[in-house]
């Protein structure tokens, strides 16, 4: 069975850098496509940034396009979200998810747990 | 960037009865829309996708229709699982992909 844990969230201040990592289990995360989605204290969902199971493009949401890095260590079975500059509307849960397929559909099949970030001085 | 507009915001429904949920598109979204379900302290849960099409292990009690801008989740014979926010999502025109504001379902 999938399963996916997020960890690295944390306390940061505005301007400070902070890596979340995403470990996959019950299955290879290379042949996936994944994605960061996040949600902000008592708000919805909002999509982050994709990328497909070949690495070949990196989407992301225009509020962290220049600031977020998404990545995958397929020898580690992991994908990492490095956030640079955060700003105060950072601050949420981020979730890692599973896609449907190798492509990027969208369709967010698995999810983890969550891992909190604070952007606060 | 594609709107999502749910209805109503929070809907109150007694167990056993069916609950209708809107989602209303900026423009058309052709039949790329989900529906998810997220439950207090929980990641969300992929529950339709493709308009109607049930995600892996979704009861038949989920249904879902419309088509272009209009969409409607029914969840018929509501169990006391089922209280929760949804929220609908189009991929049809993506990055990025958007998510309503959620329509909270709670017991009545």
């Amino acid at each position: 069975q999938a399963q996916l844990v997020e960890s690295g969230g944390g306390v940061v201040q505005p301007g400070r850098s902070l890596r979340l990592s995403c470990a996959a289990s019950g299955f290879t995360l290379r042949t996936y496509a994944m994605h960061w989605v996040r949600q902000a204290p008592g708000k919805g969902l909002e999509w982050v940034a994709g990328l497909p199971s070949d690495g070949s493009n990196y989407f992301y949401a225009d509020s962290v396009k220049g600031r977020f890095t998404i990545s995958r260590d397929n020898s580690k079975n992991t994908m990492y979200l490095q956030m640079q500059s955060l700003r105060a509307e950072d601050t949420a849960v981020y979730y890692c998810a599973r896609d449907l397929t190798s492509v990027i559909t969208n369709l967010l099949e698995s999810w983890g747990q969550g891992t909190r970030v604070s952007v606060s001085s | 960037e594609i709107v999502m507009t749910q209805s109503p915001a929070t809907l109150s429904v007694s167990p056993g009865e069916t609950a209708t949920l809107s989602c209303r598109a900026s423009q058309s979204v052709s039949r790329n829309l989900a529906w998810y379900q997220q439950k207090p302290g929980q990641a969300p849960r992929l529950l339709m996708y493709g308009i109607s099409t049930r995600a892996t292990d979704i009861p038949a009690r989920f249904s879902g229709s419309g088509s272009g801008t209009e969409f409607t989740l029914t969840i018929s014979s509501l169990q006391s699982e089922d209280f929760a926010i949804y929220y609908c999502q189009q991929y049809d025109y993506w990055p990025p992909c958007t998510f309503g504001q959620g329509t909270k379902l709670e017991i009545k």
